[in-house]
């Protein structure tokens, strides 16, 4: 069973740039999460998609980021403009059962903005 | 804000020895999971202890979940350098999404 697959896995852009995320998670699994880690802070979360449906986005830190799920199957998650104190690592999870069941998390994407 | 403190931040020990790593919240979690994290993977989760007084094991590895479902402890024994890494603890408020509040964090160094 292929894991959940991100892309890209670094990337650095400069300041004001766009950058799109993408998260493949484990084939049928309904639930889709979107976390980060920025530079010496925890892991936090961003958002939750059931399906194609944003069941919660209380993490998302401002309207400079976007997350899709079109279909229900893959997801993006765009950061327009981005900003320095956007750089870190976004990591993807997604599990079979909804709520924090069992998650497996993708190899995250490493986002450096200069 | 909720906030899980783990300690110690940095451990590094000699392979045989053995180590506990806490998570304390002031916070109430309905479970609370450990996770492992290697350079460049993502976190991998190792347990979830679910009610308060807990014991889990998983070979070297126990878990506790305290009395009160705020506070986890992890202990190793005889460490191997197989067991270096991120650990991280990760608790679970409950309701409609489930989403997790990550710990700190303890970085474990296992020397041969």
């Amino acid at each position: 069973e292929a894991g959940v697959t991100q892309f890209p896995s670094h990337s650095v852009i400069e300041k004001g740039q766009t950058v799109t995320l993408r998260c493949d998670p484990i084939s049928g699994h309904d639930n889709l999460y979107w976390y980060r880690r920025v530079m010496g802070k925890e892991i936090k979360f961003l958002l939750h998609f059931v399906k194609e449906s944003k069941q919660d986005e209380s993490g998302m830190p401002n309207n400079r980021f976007l997350a899709e799920r079109t279909g229900g199957t893959y997801s993006t998650l765009k950061v327009q403009p981005a900003e320095l104190e956007d750089s870190g690592v976004y990591f993807c999870a997604s599990s079979l059962v909804g709520g924090a069941n069992v998650l497996t998390f993708g190899a995250g994407s490493r986002l450096t903005v200069l | 804000t909720q906030l899980l403190e783990q300690s110690p931040q940095f451990l590094s020990i000699q392979e045989g020895e053995n180590l506990t790593v806490y998570c304390n919240s002031s916070s109430v979690f309905s479970s609370l999971q450990w996770y492992r994290q290697e350079p460049g993977e993502g976190p991998v989760l190792l347990v979830t202890v679910v009610t308060g007084g807990e014991v889990k094991k998983l070979k070297r590895l126990t878990f506790q979940f305290g009395d009160a479902r705020k506070d986890s402890s992890l202990h190793i024994t005889a460490a191997q350098p197989g067991d270096t890494g991120l650990y991280l603890c990760a608790g679970v408020r409950g309701g409609a999404t489930n989403k997790l509040i990550f710990g700190t964090g303890t970085l474990l160094a296992v020397q041969p």
